[in-house]
């Protein structure tokens, strides 16, 4: 079964700062991952995801994020982060294959608060 | 289309009541998942569907714990009798094919007094 780790609970930066988000993955192939986003209230959005292909893809208000299989990653990063941007952040796996084909696993979350 | 759309927004019951929460996926989607959210278990996936039919219920935690998709538009989830320990922000999402972006609901915030 697929299962995703967010290592980090709670990241503080400051505004202007990089910002990279840590999550890695366990699956017995390579997985679709997902990064989605959540402001207090709301549901969550889609920032990015990867299927196949280029390992860098690009998402939406500037994030990106690495497949790296060898670590089993998926880090996202953004270059320059805003006060906008504070809201908890979601790692996902989704399954290619078996039984649980469509099964989106989310880690734990790592809430992003940014200093002015 | 309006999004994925879940009723009530929030709901406030005794232990011991039925609840029953509701959702309507976006038009043309297959997938429809159920989501759990606390401060101690994160977003933990309940059950889901796919073309109406329930696929993987592990998630589910009791028997108290039941849900339904009835047709391609609508689906529920029912709690009976509820606990207190019930009480959470639940998600409905919908997805037009699997590892496909999955769209949420508001969510319904869940007290069980």
């Amino acid at each position: 079964a697929q299962s995703v780790t967010q290592p980090d609970i709670h990241i503080t930066v400051s505004e202007g700062a990089s910002l990279e988000l840590r999550c890695n993955y366990s699956y017995g192939a390579t997985p679709y991952l997902f990064w989605y986003v959540q402001s207090p209230g709301q549901g969550l959005q889609l920032l990015l995801k990867y299927f196949s292909g280029d390992t860098l893809v690009q998402g939406i208000k500037g994030f990106e994020a690495e497949f790296k299989r060898s670590q089993s990653s998926f880090n996202l990063r953004k270059p320059s982060v805003h006060w906008s941007d504070a809201a908890e952040y979601f790692c996902a796996v989704g399954a290619r294959y078996g039984g649980s084909q469509g099964n989106l696993i989310f880690g734990k979350g790592t809430k992003l608060s940014v200093k002015p | 289309d309006a999004g994925v759309i879940q009723s009530p927004r929030h709901e406030v019951t005794e232990m011991g009541q039925e609840v029953t929460l509701r959702c309507k996926p976006i038009s043309g989607h297959d997938y429809l998942f159920w989501y759990r959210q606390t401060m101690m278990r994160g977003l933990e996936l309940l059950i889901y569907f796919n073309n109406n039919v329930p696929i993987d219920d592990s998630g589910m935690p009791e028997d108290r714990f039941s849900a339904k998709m009835p047709n391609a538009s609508f689906s529920t989830l029912k709690i009976q009798p509820s606990e207190p320990r019930d009480s959470a922000v639940y998600f409905c999402a919908s997805s037009s094919g699997f590892a496909t972006e999955a769209f949420f609901g508001q969510g319904t915030r869940l007290t069980v007094v």
